[in-house]
C-alpha cells in the first residue's frame, strides 16, 4: 500500500469548514483513498473513500487532485463532536484488505 | 453503533497470564480483522479471518493466536503476557469483497488490556 503523509495536528473553529490534507504521491492506479477517524479511544469510523473523482456523503467531501498525488477531506460545518484523529489510508479495493494506519491528523474543533 | 461487539471492555491481568478477547461481527459479515493500538506503535493490523479461514497476517506475535468459529464470531488469544502487550485491541468486520462497493471495515468499541 502507498504511504501517506498528514499534518500531525490542526485546529478549526466550530461551524467552519475543516480541510484536512493528505499526500500520497506513490499511489498506484488501482488504489483508493480512504478516510477513517477515531474519536478519543473509540473504534475507528469509516468516513469516505474515492478513486479519482470527488466524492460526497452525509459526513464529508473528498477532493482528489487530478494527478491523484494528494487529497483533501472536507467537513463542511465542523462541530465539537468532530474532534478526533483523522486517518488517510491508501489501499486497493480488492485483494489486500487490511488497513494500514499512519499517525493521522489530530483535529481539534475550537468552540 | 457499528454493529460489532467486543467483550470484555476492560481486562486487567498479570504478566505471564493468558487471556481471550471475543468479537462478534456485524450480521452477515464474513471477514473479521484484529488490530492492536498501543501508545508507541499506533494502530497495527494483526490478523484477518474470512469465513473461518485465516486470510492475512500482519504483525502478530507468535504468543498471539486467533480463530473464527462457524457462527463467525472470533477470538484473539494472548498468552505469556508481557507489560508491552498492554494496549487497545480492536476487532473490525466487513462484507465480502465484491458484494459491496465500499468494503469498508466497521470497528468494535475495543478491549482495553492492562498487563501489570
Amino acid at each position: 500500500d502507498a504511504k501517506t503523509t498528514q499534518p500531525p495536528s490542526m485546529d478549526c473553529a466550530e461551524g467552519r469548514a475543516a480541510n484536512l490534507p493528505c499526500n500520497h504521491s506513490t499511489i498506484s492506479g488501482n488504489e483508493y483513498v480512504y478516510w477513517y477517524r477515531q474519536i478519543h479511544s473509540q473504534g475507528p469510523q469509516y468516513i469516505i473513500h474515492g478513486l479519482k473523482n470527488n466524492e460526497t456523503n452525509e459526513m464529508a467531501s473528498l477532493i482528489i487532485t487530478e494527478d491523484r498525488k494528494s487529497s483533501t477531506l472536507i467537513l463542511p460545518h465542523a462541530t465539537l463532536r468532530d474532534t478526533a484523529v483523522y486517518y488517510c489510508i491508501v489501499r486497493a479495493l480488492f485483494g489486500n484488505e487490511k488497513l494500514t494506519f499512519g499517525t493521522g491528523t489530530r483535529l481539534t474543533i475550537i468552540p | 453503533d457499528s454493529g460489532v461487539t467486543q467483550t470484555p471492555k476492560h481486562l486487567i491481568t498479570a504478566t505471564g497470564q493468558r487471556v481471550t478477547l471475543r468479537c462478534s461481527p456485524r450480521s452477515g459479515d464474513l471477514s473479521v480483522y484484529w488490530y492492536q493500538q498501543s501508545l508507541d506503535q499506533g494502530l497495527q493490523f494483526l490478523i484477518q479471518y474470512y469465513n473461518g479461514e485465516e486470510r492475512a497476517k500482519g504483525n502478530i506475535l507468535e504468543r498471539f493466536s486467533a480463530q473464527q468459529f462457524p457462527d463467525l464470531h472470533s477470538e484473539l488469544n494472548l498468552s505469556s503476557l508481557e507489560l508491552g502487550d498492554s494496549a487497545l485491541y480492536f476487532c473490525a468486520s466487513s462484507s465480502p469483497s465484491g458484494t459491496t462497493i465500499y468494503n469498508e471495515q466497521f470497528f468494535g468499541p475495543g478491549t482495553r488490556l492492562t498487563v501489570l
